[in-house]
Parts: structure tokens; sequence; C-alpha cells
């Protein structure tokens, strides 16, 4: 089972919007709306950004945002600030009951 | 809130067992279910398996032939056995909870802090 595909990073200047691509197949991406994304920073553990595809659990900035269209999801950050900076993973649960990572996307604020 | 802490021993030569245990705080332990994941350095995310509170796994294909992950419901504990181990298995690993206090989810919404295992001759 490949990873999941992301682009290697991302970059945006204070207040710009960005968007994080996820690609996979119909087995993970595509078959379901079991999609997640993760914000993380070098030291601390991994934090749930994003669940089922676009919903937000309690306490993420309504900054954060998802999508999915065939077999890519999408993470938007808009308003962005420093804070975001991070690296970013998306993952998804497959038809053959287990989850896949993405490769993971390096967000810069210039 | 759910919590989880876990700790193991960091430091393995080739061919051991990496050993792991991770503690559930806060929570009822009944109903839910937990990963394993673990990121190598300069790497991304892999997802090592998971289980149910019954006992129930699932692995990642990658690794299914060497991992073990069990529960002891009787001390709120999960725990993570990785055979003959190779530099390769060198990385952070983190404890997962697919359920916080309210809800369960496809994902991690509660990590451990991560315990960093090297293996080395």
């Amino acid at each position: 089972q490949s990873a999941l595909t992301q682009p290697a990073s991302v970059s945006g200047s204070p207040g710009q919007s960005i968007t994080i691509s996820c690609s996979g197949t119909s087995s993970d991406v595509g078959g379901s709306n079991s999609v997640s994304w993760y914000q993380h920073h070098p030291g601390k553990a991994p934090k749930l950004m994003i669940y089922d595809v676009s919903n937000r659990p309690s306490g993420v900035s309504n900054r954060f945002s998802g999508s999915k269209s065939g077999n890519t999801a999408s993470l938007t950050i808009s308003g962005l600030q420093a804070e975001d900076e991070a690296d970013y993973y998306c993952t998804s649960y497959t038809s053959s009951n287990f989850y896949v990572f993405g490769t993971g996307t390096e967000v810069t604020v210039l | 809130q759910v919590q989880l802490q876990q700790w193991g021993a960091g430091l393995l030569k080739p061919s051991e067992t990496l050993s792991l245990t991770c503690a559930v705080y806060g929570g009822s332990f009944s109903g839910y279910y937990w990963s394993w994941i673990r990121q190598p350095p300069g790497k991304g995310l892999e997802w090592i398996g998971q289980i149910y509170h019954s006992g129930s796994t699932n692995y990642n294909p990658s690794l299914k032939s060497r991992v073990t992950i069990s529960v002891d419901t009787s001390k709120n504990q999960l725990s993570l056995k990785l055979s003959s181990v190779t530099a390769a298995d060198t990385a952070v690993y983190y404890c997962a909870s697919h359920c916080s206090s309210t809800s369960c989810y496809y994902g991690f919404p509660i990590w451990g802090q991560g315990t960093m295992v090297t293996v080395s001759s």
C-alpha cells in the first residue's frame, strides 16, 4: 500500500490562503469519507485538525477547512498565521481495513 | 479528557524485540479503540496497527508479520511489540486513541507523548 501523495512544501504570506492536496485511490481517499488531517510541530504530538473529510474537532480554528473531490482530498488554511507553520499530514482508512498516511507537507509562512 | 502516557525501552540492538506500553487515563476503556503510529527521523508518519477494546486487531500489511498489539483491560493499557528490529525501525513511536471523551472517529484525536526508539548495534 503506497502512501497518499502530498506536495512536499507549500508556502504563503500572512493572511493568505493555501491549499494542500492529498491524492489517493478509490481504495482509500475516494472510497470513503474517512480522511483526516493533522498538524505536526517538531517535537510535539500531531494534532487532529479535520476528520471525516470536512469536520473540525472542537477547539480547532475555523480557518482550517477540508474537502474532497474524487480520489483527492484537500486542506485549506485561510488567513495564514505564523503559528500555522508546521508539517501537515492526511490519512485515510482503506477498503482493506488499515490506515494510510500522506507523504506530508511542510507549510512555510513567508 | 482522555490522556495517553507511554513508555518503553529506547535503545535496542538489531534482531531484538521492541516493546512499548501505553496507559489510558481519564476515559472509558470499554468501547474505545487505539492505534500505534511511528515517524522515522526525517520521514513521514506511518500507521502500524489498531486494536479494539475487545482485542480485535488490524495491522499495516508491511509490518504485519512482526507486529503484535494487545490490551490489558484490567490495567487500561495497550502494548506494542515489534520483533526482529533493524535500523529501519528507528523512529518516534506514538500511541493514539480513536476516541475523545465524547466521540470516536476514523482518525486520531488523542495522542501519547511519543517515545524515541533507536536500533543500533
